[in-house]
């Protein structure tokens, strides 16, 4: 079974540029998640999507990040424009359906993001 | 809002030794899960164990095991016989079991600031 997708694996950008991110989850998976870790942190919830419906999107900071679920599939997290403070490495999860509490998140493998 | 505090920064152990890792949190819910994630410098985050709240016997995976505390709010993972590849990060997570009549889902997973584990050989 295929593992959650995301690219680019590294992406450095200078302050007030925009960049974006995608994300493929596991086949079959209803729920998709995308997390900022900051170093040093644990990773925070960005915004949740139950196929293409947002969830929970409460710390997304949407004057300058945005997400789409096109389909239910593929996901997109878009930063603009880009801080100092937006230096981290994106998380991308999904899961075969929130609607179980205990379910089991498989992360891929991020992408980190320097903003100079 | 629940907070989840891990107090150790870093651990250190040699190979075959035990090593346990402490997570607390706070909350007023009587019914919650909690996890303890590995991420290894790869940084693929990955699920090592789970725990429901209303369960009181302690979860186990193979060398993985928890101590759950549920009146103390406290939630350690102890690593036994310790191999070079369990050297990583290792968070610690609540997620509410009480569904969010707003959103019609479960509670975010909130992490703690994490332990990385150094393993010697």
């Amino acid at each position: 079974e295929a593992g959650v997708a995301q690219s680019p694996r590294y992406k450095i950008i200078e302050k007030r540029q925009s960049v974006a991110f995608w994300c493929n989850p596991i086949s079959g998976h209803a729920t998709l998640y995308w997390y900022q870790q900051i170093l040093g942190q644990g990773p925070k919830l960005l915004i949740q999507f139950q196929n293409n419906g947002v969830v929970d999107d409460s710390q997304l900071p949407k004057d300058r990040f945005s997400a789409e679920r096109l389909k239910g599939v593929d996901s997109t997290l878009k930063i603009q424009p880009a801080k100092l403070e937006d230096s981290a490495v994106y998380l991308c999860a999904s899961s075969l359906d929130s609607n179980r509490g205990f379910e089991t998140q498989y992360f891929g493998p991020g992408t980190r993001l320097l903003v100079l | 809002a629940q907070t989840v505090t891990q107090s150790q920064p870093e651990m250190s152990v040699q190979e075959a030794e035990t090593v346990t890792l402490s997570c607390t949190y706070d909350t007023s819910e009587s019914d919650y899960y909690l996890f303890w994630y590995k991420q290894p410098p790869s940084r693929q985050m990955i699920l090592v164990i789970r725990q429901e709240a209303y369960k009181q016997q302690n979860a186990t995976e193979n060398r993985f095991s928890v101590n759950f505390q549920k009146a103390a709010k406290s939630f350690s993972l102890k690593i036994s016989d310790s191999q070079l590849g369990d050297a990583a990060m290792y968070f610690c997570a609540y997620r509410s079991a009480i569904l969010m009549a707003t959103t019609d889902s479960w509670g975010k997973l909130q992490f703690g600031a994490g332990t990385q584990v150094v393993v010697t050989p």
